[in-house]
């Protein structure tokens, strides 16, 4: 199975930052990347699929990049409801898998 | 409104089963395939299972092959999962999810752009 891993497990920075997420897979997976927002007690929520591709309706300060095994999600300015947990996942292999997910805790 | 309701968790004793149902609306059910992803209290996302639209491609995580059978019926516009020989490491929010492809003459990017809002399954004696 490819692992994903997720840096850091978890962060807090202050309304306004610009912030970055890591996700390293552990094969190459092309642009198989997607990332989710997930709040507490609340579904999983799609933000970008294809590495850097932003679902309809997602802010445009979310932004994704990266191919092979390294991306990254990017907030260019943290707002106080972007504190939640999130979590890449590739879809390169039919046996989807999952990043161990990153919280973001907002100061 | 385009909409997953899941259904049929409970507590359940070790070795028992169990069947989940996501019920589908505001889609052409048919058209999509789709998926079941599980979260353990506290836990992170672990994808476990998905079927095509005609149901003839499936696939399970290693951890629940050969325990649980995913299935659909386009008619009733439902996914199903049947869980046999239930673990206590199977207590979890169970979510069914819809799978998006984005296609091109080289790739098919695959994610899962609607999601129900779970229903809890315990195992516990």
């Amino acid at each position: 199975d490819i692992q994903m891993t997720q840096s850091p497990s978890s962060l807090s920075a202050s309304v306004g930052d610009r912030v970055t997420i890591t996700c390293r897979a552990s094969q190459n997976i092309d642009n198989y990347l997607n990332w989710y927002q997930q709040k507490p007690g609340k579904a999983p929520k799609l933000l970008i699929y294809a590495a850097s591709s932003l679902q309809s309706g997602v802010p445009s300060r979310f932004s994704g990049s990266g191919s092979g095994t390294d991306f990254t999600l990017t907030f260019s300015s943290l707002q106080p409801e972007d504190s939640a947990t999130y979590y890449c996942q590739q879809t390169y292999s039919t046996l989807y898998t999952f990043g161990q997910g990153t919280k973001l805790e907002i100061k | 409104e385009v909409q997953l309701v899941e259904s049929g968790g409970g507590l359940v004793q070790p070795g028992g089963s169990l069947r989940l149902s996501c019920a589908a609306s505001g889609f052409t059910f048919s058209n999509y395939s789709m998926n079941w992803v599980r979260q353990a209290p506290g836990k992170g996302l672990e994808w476990v299972s998905y079927i095509s639209s005609s149901s003839t491609i499936i696939y399970y995580a290693d951890s629940v092959k050969g325990r649980f059978t995913i299935s659909r019926d386009n008619a009733k516009n439902s996914l199903y999962l049947q869980m046999n020989s239930l673990r206590a490491e199977d207590t979890a929010v169970y979510y069914c999810a819809r799978d998006r492809a984005v296609t091109g003459p080289d790739y098919y990017y695959f994610y899962m752009d609607v999601w129900g809002k779970g229903t809890t399954v315990t195992v516990s004696s």
